[in-house]
């Protein structure tokens, strides 16, 4: 299994950014899977979760700005991040999803949103 | 929401030590309570999940217990290439985290 972020940078307040997380090792489509963010005040938090059928939940800091979606064809998973705030800095992962919970992750992209 | 407490937040302990760490649900969790390992600048791995269930190739000096609400990892007997930062994971009920604990050698 393995998962690769990409798409990270720096972005102003109030911009928006796509993350993307290439997956493979494994049949893409039969999972769902994660984004993860990681500060080093705050830690870990979750931050969406998308089913093997596209169904989508979000944790309500994101609620409204971010979209995860996800090209079973390409074996890729996207974090669409829109209205972004400068608490939105941060590591992001993607991640698997079964019935384990959350089993492999990704390196992780930073996103800084500052001016 | 269920928050996750994880104590410590920092251990110090030397090689061959045992080590435990905790982690205290605000709600019933059933047994849905998972491990991970960071090593610095490394992803996240599962060490254990649905509290007791050891990762295929982890170490078998790591371990998983609780039920309910009160949950711990222990290391039987700490070695070098275990420093890292310890989290723990609820997945009954959508995904929190504990706030992890940094484990040094002494």
């Amino acid at each position: 299994v393995q998962l690769i972020e990409s798409g990270g940078g720096l972005v102003q307040p109030g911009k928006s950014l796509k993350l993307s997380c290439s997956a493979s090792g494994f049949t893409f489509s039969s999972y769902g899977m994660h984004w993860i963010r990681q500060t080093p005040g705050k830690g870990l938090d979750w931050v969406s979760h998308i089913t093997s059928s596209s169904g989508t939940v979000y944790a309500d800091a994101v609620k409204g700005r971010f979209t995860i979606s996800r090209d079973n064809a390409n074996n890729t998973l996207y974090l669409q991040l829109s209205s972004l705030k400068s608490e939105d800095t941060a590591i992001y992962y993607c991640a698997r999803s079964n019935n384990m919970g959350i089993d492999y992750w990704g390196q992780g992209v930073m996103v800084t949103v500052s001016s | 929401d269920i928050q996750m407490t994880q104590s410590p937040s920092f251990l110090s302990a030397s090689v061959g030590d045992r080590v435990t760490i905790n982690c205290k649900a605000s709600q019933n969790i059933n047994r849905y309570l998972n491990w991970y390992q960071q090593k610095l600048g490394d992803a996240p791995k599962l060490l254990i999940y649905n509290t007791n269930s050891l990762q295929t190739g982890i170490p078998s000096r790591f371990s998983g217990s609780g039920s309910g609400t009160d949950f711990t990892l222990t290391i039987s007997s700490l070695q070098p290439e275990d420093v890292a930062t310890y989290f723990c994971l609820q997945h009954n009920s959508w995904w929190t985290f504990g706030g992890g604990t940094k484990v040094e050698l002494k």
